[in-house]
């Protein structure tokens, strides 16, 4: 059964770096590729990224280009979200999800993630 | 960028009752990329129907997806209980790489 454990989130201040991870069991992770989405309070679900399984392609939503970075280290079967310069609107619970590209078939119970002064 | 609105907002049913929910593009969209989940509370998305209308494995026969182009159905047959939640329809390609619909909440009347 395909089991995926977000971490990493909190509260930050504005403009601050957070990293979350997601820790994939029950499949073979390097054969998959690997969604970020997020579900903002009171709003729907906003996909935010996706990596390739071998990690060579990255998609991102524009809202977070340049700020946001997903990676994987398919040896620890993790995936990862690097994110920068953060914004009150980056406030959300956001959930890793195992693709393929097309879908988001198996979903994390996600890492809340609030950011606030 | 392809929006989808789903509509109604909101369903206010009882066990046993039929369900229909709309999902509209605002370009079409390649029925292979049409996608819907449901939310409980307090849970993840869970993927009911891909490519438009078929199932996956675990959900039940009441599900049914159907639809083309702009234009596409969640039906729900005979309610029941385990089934109050909120359904999003998603679909792929463009720019973002995927987007969701705003969400219909199917609530117990």
């Amino acid at each position: 059964q395909v089991h995926l454990r977000e971490s990493g989130g909190g509260v930050v201040q504005p403009g601050r770096s957070l990293t979350l991870s997601c820790v994939a069991s029950g499949l073979s992770f390097s054969n998959f590729g690997m969604h970020w989405v997020r579900h903002v309070p009171g709003k729907g679900l906003e996909w935010v990224a996706f990596i390739s399984y071998q990690g060579s392609y990255k998609y991102y939503t524009d809202s977070v280009k340049g700020r946001f970075t997903v990676s994987r280290d398919n040896s620890r079967n993790t995936l990862y979200l690097e994110m920068n310069s953060l914004r009150p609107e980056d406030t959300a619970l956001y959930y890793c999800g195992q693709g393929p590209f097309v879908v988001v078939h198996h979903w994390g119970q996600g890492t809340p993630v609030a950011v606030s002064s | 960028d392809i929006v989808l609105t789903q509509s109604p907002g909101t369903l206010s049913l009882s066990p046993g009752d039929g369900a229909t929910l709309s999902c509209r593009a605002s370009q079409r969209v390649n029925s292979t990329y049409l996608a819907w989940y449901q939310q409980k509370p307090g849970q993840a998305p869970r993927l009911l129907i891909y490519a438009a209308s078929n199932r996956t494995t675990g959900t039940s026969d009441r599900f049914s997806g159907s639809g083309s182009g702009t234009d596409f159905t969640l039906t729900i047959n005979r309610l029941e209980p385990e089934d109050f939640a909120v359904y999003y329809c998603q679909q792929f390609g463009g720019s973002p790489l995927l987007t969701f619909g705003g969400g219909t909440r199917v609530e117990m009347k």
